[in-house]
């Protein structure tokens, strides 16, 4: 099946701690993004890569860190300096960064204890 | 900036009726797409309709169409024969066209309860 994976699905962490959240695709996307979201909220957008070994920043990119070393993974890294981590995490992709449609992995919840 | 908003935090139908979520956007872009978005309660965000602001026409996926009104900058959602599985967040989201970065801007969210 084509898809993008995520994992894990909940995922806990205590303060001080980084954590790497893994996504990975079969769809051949050239484009991976990760968005974050909060209670009540839409999603918001952390970092976006369009190509291998290329990413950009996006709205709230303070406190994370990505790689993206094959097309397929584009893991997203917690750091410690972000103040507050506890959200849900969907990682999406789409056929190239200009490509209308993003369809969605189906994401990890990861609490700070 | 591009923002978008959703008036309606909550709504809740009958199933088989027919329910209009809405969604209305400020952008000062020509060129641009318009997605609806589902998240059930399994949170996987699952794309419902998409809409090229180019189209005059309004998108339709078999229960679901849309209402396109570019001068207004309105965006709404009708579904219908509403069923018990539409239950769900659905969020409304604007994309600029060519040459932007890809990202999704997304209103807060309407909750629709689907009722037996």
């Amino acid at each position: 099946d084509g898809g993008i994976t995520q994992s894990p699905k909940y995922l806990f962490r205590k303060e001080g701690q980084n954590v790497t959240l893994s996504c990975e695709q079969n769809l051949n996307h050239d484009a991976m993004y990760w968005y974050r979201q909060d209670p009540g909220q839409g999603l918001r957008l952390i970092y976006y890569s369009q190509i291998v070994n290329d990413f950009q920043k996006g709205d709230i990119a303070e406190g994370y860190s990505v790689s993206r070393e094959k097309k397929e993974s584009f893991p997203l890294t917690v750091t410690s300096a972000q103040k507050n981590p506890t959200a849900f995490y969907l990682c999406a992709s789409s056929a190239w960064v200009l490509a209308d449609t993003q369809y969605f992995g189906p994401g990890t919840r990861l609490t700070v204890l | 900036a591009q923002t978008v908003t959703q008036s309606q935090p909550e709504m809740s139908v009958q199933e088989a009726e027919t329910v209009t979520l809405s969604c209305t956007y400020d952008t000062s872009e020509n060129n641009y797409y318009l997605f609806w978005y589902k998240q059930p309660p399994s949170r996987q965000m699952i794309l419902v309709i998409r809409q090229e602001a180019y189209k005059q026409q309004n998108a339709t996926e078999n229960r679901f169409s849309v209402n396109f009104q570019k001068a207004a900058k309105s965006f709404s959602l009708k579904i219908s024969d509403s069923q018990l599985g539409d239950t769900a967040m659905y969020f409304c989201a604007f994309m600029k066209h060519a040459g932007s970065q890809g990202n999704l801007i997304f209103g807060k969210g309407t909750k629709l309860s689907v009722k037996p």
